[in-house]
């Protein structure tokens, strides 16, 4: 069975360190799916990034990057030169091909980052 | 642009009233819907999920039960509400997927659901 792991529970850092969010996951399928969520506190979830299995290439987005290794089984999420704003819980979440065309995500348990002024 | 709409978004409600949350979304046809479950603590359970009109798939047994009527209506209703059932309740939408494609699922604003 599929899982996802984030083993930082919570994460401090003073604003402008760089700061990483560890991930990492279980399936039995070759083909799947990778994702980052943001949770604010206002509760929504907002969807930062998707990646497929068959592209490892790591990506840049301003100041987030992703660093995907499937030899390791992880999807870690840096931000660079954090801001106060980027105070949130962030999600890793896992869908396999083999879960047919509804795709269901498998959360890990989250990471609360605070940004300290 | 596709928006996903959640009501009501707060509901205190005392154990063993009924329940019922609704979920729409606007600007797609045929989505994925969703129900998730958020219990203090964080973490995130997938309570059911729809590929179409009339089909629920239920991903824990509860009291609770969901309901697809139109394509893109989407309702989690309870007959009896227990202490448990607490939680922050999150609708999300996605695009199917199709052949190795696979999409993010989009959420809503979420109910925040105390029972009493």
């Amino acid at each position: 069975a599929q899982k996802v792991t984030q083993a930082q529970t919570e994460i401090s850092v003073v604003e402008k360190e760089d700061v990483t969010l560890d991930c990492v996951y279980e399936t039995r399928d070759t083909t799947y799916y990778l994702f980052w969520y943001k949770q604010p506190p206002s509760g929504e979830l907002v969807f930062l990034i998707r990646r497929n299995s068959f592209d490892e290439q790591n990506e840049i987005s301003g100041r987030y990057s992703w660093n995907f290794q499937k030899s390791t089984s992880s999807f870690n999420f840096t931000i660079t030169a954090s801001q106060v704003v980027d105070s949130a819980v962030y999600f890793c979440a896992l869908s396999e091909l083999s879960s047919g065309s509804a795709r269901q995500l498998t959360f890990g348990s989250g990471t609360q980052l605070t940004v300290l002024p | 642009s596709q928006t996903i709409h959640q009501w009501p978004a707060t509901l205190v409600q005392p154990v063993g009233s009924p329940l019922s949350l609704e979920c729409t979304v606007e600007g797609t046809s045929n989505p994925n819907l969703y129900w998730y479950r958020q219990a203090a603590g964080r973490g995130l359970q997938l309570l059911f999920y729809s590929v179409g009109i009339g089909q629920i798939s239920s991903e824990v047994p509860q009291n609770l039960s969901a309901s697809r009527p139109q394509d893109r209506q989407f309702i989690l209703s309870s007959k009896k509400l227990l202490l448990s059932d607490s939680g922050f309740y999150l609708c999300a939408w996605s695009v199917k997927g199709q052949g190795v494609g696979s999409y993010e699922q989009y959420f809503g604003p979420g109910t925040r659901l105390t029972v009493t």
